[in-house]
């Protein structure tokens, strides 16, 4: 089926770096486009989302960017700070019966080092 | 702030037994959705609903169903709970397909 795959399935990086995560989905129709991050014993929440009709969005030290073409998403975090460290998930909707689904990546682990 | 609330945070059910657990949302969103998450695989979809009474299989529905009789709630149902369905189980709502999901604080079901 319509799938998300996504790497690093864990990444340590020093404060200060930045730290890229990579997505790449299957269905060409998926127009959106979230990230959401999971801290230890907490719920997912949504740190940034893209839609299809913008290559790039950025908010404070956080980007996404969109490449339709190759059909690949990546979330760049700039600055790192240990607050940062979490377990990160990509998802895109994807075309299911009626309407579309939401369907995650695997996931990454990301560790800031002080 | 939106409210999506499971029922339960932990369970421990025995092989065989059949289990509900339940999610209700209170910002009178179309969508909701089923997850689980084990180590490694991600959050992956088993049922989702776009309306009362409408649901669609997600990746791995084997071994579940799901109810939606009022728009505020998704129940998740093991008809027969199996040692392999231990795991954390999320629910999510949202307004529609293309927006933010809302998660619940999740629960950890345990088959012994």
């Amino acid at each position: 089926g319509e799938n998300v795959e996504q790497h690093p399935s864990t990444l340590s990086v020093q404060e200060g770096d930045s730290a890229v995560i990579k997505c790449t989905y299957s269905d060409s129709a998926s127009n959106y486009f979230p990230w959401y991050k999971q801290e230890l014993g907490k719920r997912p929440q949504l740190i940034i989302d893209i839609r299809s009709n913008v290559g790039e969005k950025k908010d404070q030290r956080i980007a996404v960017t969109l490449n339709k073409t190759a059909k690949h998403f990546s979330l760049h975090i700039t600055e790192t700070q240990p607050e940062d460290s979490a377990v990160y998930f990509c998802a895109a909707s994807i075309r299911g019966g009626a309407t579309n689904k939401l369907i995650f990546g695997t996931g990454t682990l990301l560790a800031v080092q002080p | 702030d939106v409210k999506v609330t499971q029922s339960s945070r932990y369970l421990v059910k025995r092989t065989g037994e059949k289990v509900f657990l339940e999610c209700v949302q209170d910002m009178d969103h179309e969508n909701m959705f089923w997850y689980r998450q084990d180590p490694g695989l991600g959050l992956r979809l088993i049922y989702f609903s776009y309306d009362v009474k409408m649901k669609e299989k997600g990746d791995i529905p084997e071994g579940y169903s799901v109810s939606r009789e009022k728009k505020e709630r998704f129940s998740l149902i093991l008809e027969s709970a199996s040692t392999n369905q231990t795991s954390m189980y999320l629910c999510a709502s949202s307004l529609d397909a293309n927006t933010e999901a809302f998660f619940g604080q999740g629960t950890r079901l345990t088959v012994v």
